[in-house]
């Protein structure tokens, strides 16, 4: 399973777009990278998914090199509530199951 | 709503005592997961099932825990002689995907479980 490195905490202002880098050097072919939001006592929720170059949706952008070997989750102008744990995930989810490994993920604090 | 629900929220008990959680999964979701979440740390695999087949167990999940998920629908997870090291959030989650290679999850909002 392909391991990832993310900064542990970042602090960021209202209305600022937010970029979070994730390492995943041993990223295998079949692998697709994922990031997921938490809130305090609540589960980790779905953010973005993405094999290769760029995903956006109503939430973020995720931009990923050609090699592969990272990922950057984009935030556009965040606010108070955009303040959590973001997890990077990578991983092969076929007939195997998704065999997950969160890490500690990286804490956005944003400020007013 | 028609998330994926967990019960209890909050179980107290004292070490040498059995407990058992309980998570509905969304409907019709053929993989339902279970994970362990520490406070600072990402949540860690406990277990995973496709439909009612328990196809995997992590090396975390020790002889004192069990799970099962009868007809594939909601699943429990017992621990039997609570340990005061099993003080954690019990996070469950389900998927819908079926053997396809773009997993997502939805998870509930846990069980906080502490052993005095």
């Amino acid at each position: 399973l392909a391991k990832t490195t993310q900064p542990i905490s970042m602090d960021s202002y209202e209305g600022q777009e937010v970029n979070i880098t994730c390492s995943h050097n041993n990223i295998a072919t079949n692998d697709y990278i994922t990031w997921y939001q938490q809130f305090p006592s609540q589960g980790p929720r779905f953010i973005i998914q993405g094999y290769k170059t760029k995903v956006t949706n109503e939430v973020a952008s995720l931009f990923i090199p050609a090699d592969r070997k990272s990922s950057t989750l984009s935030l556009p102008r965040v606010s108070l509530s955009d303040t959590a744990v973001y997890y990077c995930l990578v991983g092969d989810y076929g007939t195997g199951g998704f065999k997950t490994i969160f890490g500690a993920g990286t804490r956005l604090f944003v400020k007013a | 709503d028609t998330g994926v629900s967990q019960n209890p929220r909050h179980k107290i008990t004292k070490r040498g005592q059995n407990v058992t959680f309980r998570c509905d999964p969304i409907s019709e979701h053929n993989r339902l997961y279970w994970y362990r979440q520490t406070l600072g740390q990402g949540p860690e695999f406990l277990t995973y099932f496709q439909n009612e087949a328990q196809l995997e167990k992590s090396r975390l999940l020790s002889d004192r825990f069990s799970a099962e998920r009868p007809k594939g629908s909601f699943s429990t997870l017992e621990i039997q002689r609570t340990e005061q090291g099993d003080s954690a959030m019990y996070l469950c989650a389900s998927s819908p995907t079926r053997d396809t290679t773009n997993e997502k999850l939805f998870f509930g909002s846990g069980t906080q479980l502490s052993v005095l």
